[in-house]
Order: structure tokens, then C-alpha cells, then sequence
């Protein structure tokens, strides 16, 4: 099946700062990617879409100015925490699906904790 | 808005079959995911649903009825390691992104 990486896997950050997450899908292109969120215990919640040029759609509830999402090329989204506090820290989940394909697939994930 | 349901726990012995259900009501169908997701690490793909009936794939089974909003995920000669959560997905639209039910944690012991 087709790989998708997540980088860095693990980040601890103080409160205040910023935390950029790169999703890459590594041997197709991904016309778009999904971002998500997990809590302990929860399911998988969508945070946003992410198409390739264009800006993200972000879900309700989700702030785009805190959640900055960039899908520069057909290989790379990233996510970027700003001004992370405590109650951010969760494992984010990417996905990536190159349009027709019947599934998505998910990068393994990064686990964010703030201090 | 969108429902999907799944119970929460199960336990099964190993060696034995387990069936894990999964309804759903949704403002689209277009095709039902099954994904195994062990403790820390992200979701892997199980299975893929869009027409009614059995799909098989080694161990794994999974069923569709669209007329019933219903799918059930069939796991034989269960393993100890086949302990994880499997989360139940529906896709609403193509190309849009997959919506989880809160997922069914398994548990197989010897």
C-alpha cells in the first residue's frame, strides 16, 4: 500500500510556542490530506482538509489561525500549532488520498505534549 | 448530522471468532472503512465496503447492508495480538475525508 511519514513523531514544547508537523506522502501524490485529532481514549476527529494550492476547510470548532495548515505540493502538508497551550496536546493523524483511490491512508502520527 | 456506532468493549478467547457491529446514519454513503489501531500508533487500513455483502481477506470479513446502515466486521481464529481498537469509517462524499465511530477496543486473551 502506499506510505505516508509524519515527522517529528514526538515533540514536547513549552506553552506559547510553535509546533510545525510535515505529513508526506512518499510514493504517490495526494491531491488532498485530511488532518486529524485524538484524544486519549477518543476516536479520530477531522480538523481539517487539506487540498493541494488552495486553502485548507477547516471543521467546526477549529481555529484556523491557531491551526495553520499549508499544502504546498502534491507531497506535503503541514500543520502548524501556534501558540501552543496544554489543552493542544493530543496525537495528530494524517491522511492522504490521491482522488479515487478508495482509501485514505494515515501517517503514523505525532504526539504533541505541552508543557 | 452524522451517527456511527460501535460498541465500546469486547472480549473474545483466542482461537475463537469475534464480530464487531458498526451502524450508521449518515447525510451520504459512499463507502465504509474498517481500520485496527493499536495503543499509540495510528490507524491501519482493514477493509473496504461500498456495495452490499461479504468481503474477505485472510482472517478478516466485512459486511455491508446499506438498506440497514449496517456493517459488521468478522475477525476468525482470533490471536493475541489481534488485541487493538477497530474503528468503524464512513465516507459521506468521494474524496472527502472519513468520519469515525468511537471505536471498539478488543480484547483476546488466552
Amino acid at each position: 500500500g502506499a506510505v505516508v511519514s509524519q515527522h517529528p513523531s514526538w515533540v514536547i514544547c513549552k506553552s506559547g510556542t510553535s509546533v510545525k508537523i510535515e505529513c508526506r506522502s512518499l510514493d504517490f501524490q495526494a491531491t488532498t490530506m485530511f488532518w486529524y485529532r485524538q484524544f486519549p481514549k477518543q476516536s479520530l476527529m477531522l480538523m481539517a482538509t487539506s487540498n493541494e494550492g488552495s486553502k485548507a476547510t477547516y471543521e467546526q470548532g477549529v481555529e484556523k489561525d491557531k491551526f495553520l495548515i499549508n499544502h504546498a505540493s502534491l507531497t506535503l502538508s503541514t500543520l502548524t500549532v501556534t501558540s501552543a497551550h496544554p489543552e493542544d496536546s493530543s496525537f495528530y493523524i494524517c491522511s492522504a488520498s490521491a482522488g479515487g483511490v478508495e482509501t485514505q491512508y494515515f501517517g503514523p502520527g505525532t504526539r504533541l505534549l505541552v508543557l | 448530522g452524522q451517527n456511527i456506532d460501535q460498541p465500546t468493549e469486547m472480549t473474545a478467547t483466542e482461537g475463537a471468532i469475534v464480530q464487531i457491529n458498526c451502524t450508521y446514519q449518515t447525510s451520504g454513503f459512499n463507502g465504509l472503512f474498517w481500520y485496527q489501531q493499536h495503543a499509540g500508533e495510528a490507524p491501519t487500513f482493514l477493509s473496504y465496503n461500498v456495495l452490499d455483502g461479504l468481503e474477505e481477506k485472510g482472517r478478516f470479513s466485512s459486511f455491508l447492508s446499506r438498506s440497514k446502515g449496517y456493517s459488521y466486521l468478522l475477525l476468525k481464529e482470533l490471536q493475541m495480538k489481534d488485541s487493538a481498537s477497530y474503528l468503524c469509517a464512513v465516507r459521506v462524499q468521494a474524496g472527502t475525508a472519513l468520519i469515525f465511530g468511537k471505536g471498539t477496543t478488543l480484547s483476546v486473551s488466552s
